[in-house]
């Protein structure tokens, strides 16, 4: 069965330092997201991704985030100077066309800002 | 903005039936859907609604009424391995098929 797939499982950084967190979605899916949850709390919506673009942000994606899609599988997240409050699970997620609501998660990945 | 609310908490016994409610307060709407999420790991569709009524998934159904901005996820036949928690997320009318979360309800089923 096909899976969205994350690296690294856990990453720990030092306040200030630049991330880059990779994400693997399904083959054939085309709309790409990553949420990020807060231990203990609900999950959150950080961006999605179409067609080379992102097609949606909220108000946490500030300038410290950007997403790339450097090549046809590989889907990234870049946080250029972390902070303390980043510390969080990033999910990457992707849905199909016209299924948007299913959307299939990756296993995390586990950000400690020290 | 939205904002979905659903109980913090739920326990139930093996073999029962469970309900978990959701009220939602949305600026636009594309559906209604349920996830699971067990401790540590990533959150996984179980079922959309985006039309009023019952939907119904093997073990698991939900239901949604639109005028009174609610559903829920109701769970038959309780198992252990339903211990986890369940989300119900709204997909939001900015273009970019955001999913907003609820609050989560933790469901604890026991022997």
């Amino acid at each position: 069965e096909p899976e969205v797939t994350q690296t690294p499982s856990h990453q720990v950084t030092q306040m200030g330092q630049e991330v880059i967190l990779r994400c693997v979605p399904i083959s054939n899916h085309l709309y790409f997201y990553w949420y990020r949850q807060i231990l203990g709390q609900k999950v959150e919506f950080l961006v999605s991704f179409y067609n080379n673009e992102i097609s949606e942000k909220s108000e946490i994606f500030d300038d410290q985030f950007s997403v790339e899609r450097p090549d046809g599988s590989n889907f990234t997240l870049k946080i250029r100077s972390t902070k303390l409050e980043d510390s969080a699970m990033y999910f990457c997620a992707s849905s199909q066309q016209g299924a948007y609501n299913e959307q299939f998660f990756g296993p995390g990945t586990r950000l400690t800002v020290l | 903005g939205q904002s979905l609310e659903q109980p913090s908490e739920v326990t139930a016994v093996e073999g029962a039936i469970v309900q978990i409610n959701c009220t939602y307060q949305t600026s636009g709407f594309y559906g209604l859907s349920w996830y699971q999420q067990h401790d540590g790991g990533a959150p996984t569709f179980l079922s959309y609604n985006a039309l009023d009524g019952l939907e119904e998934t093997g073990r698991f159904s939900s239901f949604l009424s639109r005028s009174d901005s609610y559903g829920y996820l109701l769970l038959q036949e309780l198992q252990m391995k339903d211990s986890a928690s369940y989300f119900c997320a709204v997909r939001g009318a900015g273009g970019g098929n955001k999913l907003t979360f609820g609050t989560g309800t933790q469901l604890k089923v026991e022997l």
